[in-house]
């Protein structure tokens, strides 16, 4: 069974950094590109960055680009995202998803991990 | 960055009743050297993650029931329920994956009236 599961997310206060990890398994990890998408309290969703299989494209939502970066370690089967200069406006439930599609980057979303939440406030 | 739009906000229909959702992309999302459009649709159920129904714009994923069908090409599309049951009510969104940033629909609300 493919699954993702997410941790790292917490209360932290603006201005201040948060690690989120994404723990795949159930397939080949190296072989997918994989993503963040959040969703902020009752809103909808917000694609935030996405990774390919050997980390040569990356890309960024314009409202974390500067402050977030993507990475991920084919050999652990993680995913990560390392969030810097944390505003209130992040304050959101954070999925990872698995690209659909084999090898490239541009593909549907699935599946998604249960979401960590991040609360940014003083 | 592609801009995709959504209609209606919500929607209420009888059990049984015909609902069609509406997605439209700012440009467009077909791929001319494939031909396929680069549009999902996810269905999103309170306190759950969202999940996969349709891909490539008509593609239904494995174990999605038959009730639910996507239809359109370029830049207008349509997610449809053709019989709307209890346990459909849930947010939709599309979503496209032509190009970064992929991004989504403002979703729209279905409930039964």
């Amino acid at each position: 069974e493919v699954q993702l599961v997410e941790s790292g997310g917490g209360l932290v206060q603006p201005g201040r950094s948060l690690r989120l990890s994404c723990a795949a398994s159930g397939f080949t990890f190296d072989d997918y590109a994989v993503h963040w998408v959040r969703q902020a309290p009752g809103r909808g969703l917000e694609w935030v960055s996405g990774i390919s299989w050997n980390s040569d494209t990356i890309g960024y939502a314009d409202s974390v680009k500067g402050r977030f970066t993507i990475s991920r370690d084919n050999a652990k089967n993680s995913l990560y995202l390392q969030m810097n200069s944390l505003r209130a406006e992040d304050t959101a439930l954070y999925y990872c998803a698995k690209s659909g599609v084999y090898g490239d980057p541009r593909g549907w979303f699935d599946p998604w991990g249960q979401g960590t939440l991040v609360t940014v406030s003083s | 960055d592609i801009v995709m739009t959504q209609s209606p906000d919500s929607l209420a229909a009888s059990l049984g009743e015909r609902a069609t959702i509406n997605c439209k992309s700012s440009q467009s999302v077909l791929y001319s050297s494939n031909n396929r459009n680069y549009l999902a649709w996810y269905q999103q159920k309170p306190g759950q993650p969202p999940k996969l129904l349709i891909y490539w714009a008509s593609t239904r994923e494995s174990g999605v029931p038959d009730r639910f069908s996507g239809s359109g090409s370029g830049t207008d599309f349509t997610l449809t329920i053709s019989s709307l049951q209890a346990e459909d009510v849930a947010v939709y969104y599309c979503q496209q994956y032509y190009s970064s940033p992929f991004t989504f629909g403002p979703g729209t609300k279905v409930d039964i009236k």
